[in-house]
């Protein structure tokens, strides 16, 4: 089956700086990658969606230059929180939809940032 | 736009009992519907999923939904709850599977009585 490895798990990073979270398909190509944030105890809110070798079309309110959407290749996209500050702690979660079984909206297991 | 709507934020059911769990689409297209169930610091896992054909759709666990077109609804149920079925479930749509964004539910917490 579909497998979707997100990395870190966790990170604490320091205001001002910037943190890569990484989503790797596993086992199928993913020509289109999604990335969402979850806040405590809310649904998920969509913030790009990337296809590969395109750039990432972002939500509307959505900071481009803050969020960076890198999807260079068939089985890796990232994302780089730049500047990072502590309002920007929260769950970040990739998705990954493609290959010849037609796999669809499989997730990582999610990114907790904190920023101190 | 498509857009999902749940019925109740919390649901409490005893052990044993039957789980339902409310799901209302709109949609102007026919959607592709997807239950996903989260557990505490984890990503989301597909439960079950409808896209095209039989509406009764058989997940993983036990759970089963019906697409219901005329309702606008697809409800998940179970019919005997475990307490490991305790965690945060989502309902989504989409008009086109894989390439198009899902768009969620608020998320409906279940909790399991003793």
């Amino acid at each position: 089956g579909a497998v979707v490895s997100q990395h870190p798990s966790r990170v604490i990073c320091k205001s001002g700086t910037s943190v890569k979270i990484e989503c790797r398909s596993l086992d199928f190509q993913a020509t289109t990658m999604f990335w969402y944030r979850q806040f405590p105890k809310q649904s998920l809110m969509l913030m790009a969606t990337s296809n590969e070798g395109s750039k990432a079309t972002y939500e509307q309110g959505v900071e481009k230059d803050k969020f960076l959407i890198n999807h260079a290749s068939l089985t890796l996209s990232t994302l780089t929180v730049t500047s990072a500050h502590p309002e920007d702690s929260s769950f970040y979660i990739c998705s990954a939809s493609g290959g010849p079984m037609g796999y669809g909206y499989t997730f990582g297991s999610g990114t907790r940032l904190t920023v101190v | 736009a498509q857009s999902v709507t749940q019925l109740g934020s919390h649901v409490s059911v005893s052990e044993g009992a039957l789980v339902l769990l409310r799901c209302n689409y709109s949609s102007s297209v026919p959607p592709y519907l997807f239950w996903y169930v989260q557990y505490p610091n984890q990503g989301l896992q597909l439960l079950l999923k409808y896209t095209t054909g039989a509406t009764l759709v058989k997940g993983i666990n036990g759970f089963e939904a019906e697409f219901k077109k005329s309702e606008t609804s697809f409800h998940l149920t179970k019919p005997s709850a475990h307490m490991s079925d305790a965690a945060e479930y989502f309902c989504a749509v989409s008009v086109g599977f894989g390439n198009e964004k899902l768009t969620f539910g608020t998320g409906t917490r279940l909790t399991i009585i003793p």
